[in-house]
């Protein structure tokens, strides 16, 4: 059960646009429609940002959007703000384990 | 208001057991796949194990494959992972999470196994 690539950090100033991407294989995130976001700030619990490659939980900001293309899903989140400065991490239902998560993106907003 | 509360995380040597608990409470307990995820301290998140809503299915990581046993009891609204054999790369905080998607998590409750 490998974990998915995520980029260790991005960065962005407040007001840009920044996308994470997360790659896999045709076993998981190419094989199926269920690739999620976590957004984490530190000392706190995951929060569900993007579920099923591109949905939006109810209360999650219009600035986050979540696609796919082939082995890879991107979380986009445009307009940066200061809050968004956390830990990102995407995860995909995988035809060998039910789940796997990404090993994290550190998301500074300069 | 959807609330999921770990308990059980204590200080245990190495080859040891512990059972952790997640009291759930907001919303249907019995109607949710329910999942553990770990975070070793300072590192990403792992998936664990996840047990459907009857509890007559479950999934595990091989990490823990053999030594781990996931179980509810939908009459207490309570989610468990039995953890037997423990190593030193057990040590980690453990989440309790609702729903096929983890759409609601809980603070989790810290395990340290060390002699």
């Amino acid at each position: 059960q490998s974990a998915l690539t995520q980029p260790a950090s991005v960065s962005g100033s407040p007001g840009q646009s920044i996308t994470i991407s997360c790659t896999g294989t045709s076993s998981d995130v190419g094989g199926y429609n269920y690739v999620s976001w976590y957004q984490q700030h530190p000392g706190k619990a995951p929060k569900l940002m993007i579920y099923d490659v591109s949905n939006r939980p109810s209360g999650v900001s219009n600035r986050f959007s979540g696609s796919k293309s082939g082995n890879t899903a991107s979380l986009t989140i445009s307009g940066l703000q200061a809050e968004d400065e956390a830990d990102y991490y995407c995860s995909s239902y995988t035809s060998s384990s039910p789940w796997v998560f990404g090993g994290g993106t550190k998301l500074t907003v300069l | 208001e959807v609330q999921l509360v770990e308990s059980g995380g204590v200080v245990v040597q190495p080859g040891g057991s512990l059972r952790l608990s997640c009291a759930a409470s907001g919303f249907t307990f019995d109607d949710y796949t329910m999942h553990w995820v770990r975070q070793a301290p300072g590192k990403g998140l792992e998936w664990v194990s996840l047990i459907s809503w009857d509890g007559g299915s479950t999934y595990y990581a091989d990490s823990v494959k053999g030594r781990f046993t996931i179980s509810r009891d939908n009459s207490k609204n309570s989610l468990y992972l039995q953890m037997n054999s423990l190593r030193t790369e057990d040590t980690a905080l453990y989440y309790c999470a609702k729903d096929r998607v983890l759409d609601y998590w809980g603070q989790g409750t810290l395990v340290t196994v060390s002699s």
